[in-house]
């Protein structure tokens, strides 16, 4: 069964430095890896989405990476702002299973003014 | 645009009594349609999903069960709700194409007391 991963569970930064969150799976037979965010007491927000073929995808500030062969994923936040904090997750699509997801814990991230 | 809707936004029941959270999604036609909880300080765990009207897979035993009446409706169900099916409930759907992202729903807060 895949297991996915995110180290650490929590971070705290102060405002406007560079940072890195990380995502590993135990099975690389993946379809695609997909970052989301969660506010309190929301549901969560797509990120990001790498299809098993790709190596990297930007929106803005974020940059995802994949190294499937490795089974890990991270996620780069430049220039963090307060309203970057938030609980970031990763899930991986296996292609064995093809309609299921898998979820890490999260990294809970809170960036300081 | 798509959109997916979850109601109650929130729900305070008593153990022993029936349980049903609706989920609905507008926009997109044959989706794969997902339950998940989101229990405190715990990552998401899958309940349910489907692929089809009336076909539902279960991922956990306990004492919840889920229907699919129409394409686009998900239906979350018990008859007697216990203090540990407390939790956050998030309803996702996603093409059924691989490649796919996988959207969620704003979530119900439910309390068992």
């Amino acid at each position: 069964k895949q297991e996915v991963t995110q180290i650490p569970a929590a971070l705290s930064v102060p405002e406007g430095e560079n940072l890195v969150l990380n995502c590993s799976f135990t099975d690389s037979a993946i379809y695609n890896l997909q970052w989301f965010r969660q506010d309190p007491g929301k549901g969560l927000t797509s990120l990001l989405l790498i299809q098993s073929s790709q190596r990297e995808q930007t929106s803005g500030r974020l940059n995802a990476s994949l190294d499937k062969s490795s089974g890990r994923s991270t996620l780069y936040i430049a220039a963090s702002q307060p309203g970057d904090s938030a609980t970031y997750l990763c899930a991986v699509r296996p292609s064995k299973t093809g309609n299921q997801f898998y979820f890490g814990t999260g990294t809970s991230l809170t960036v300081i003014p | 645009s798509q959109t997916i809707h979850q109601w109650p936004a929130t729900l305070v029941q008593p153990v022993g009594s029936p349980l049903s959270l609706e989920c609905t999604v507008e926009g997109t036609s044959n989706p794969n349609l997902y339950w998940y909880r989101q229990a405190a300080g715990r990552g998401l765990q899958l309940l349910f999903y489907s692929v089809g009207i009336g076909q539902i897979s279960s991922e956990v035993p306990q004492n919840l069960s889920a229907s699919r009446p129409q394409d686009r409706q998900f239906i979350l169900s018990s008859k007697k709700l216990l203090l540990s099916d407390s939790g956050f409930y998030l309803c996702a759907w996603v093409r059924g194409l691989s490649t796919d992202t996988q959207y969620f729903g704003p979530g119900t807060r439910l309390t068992v007391l």
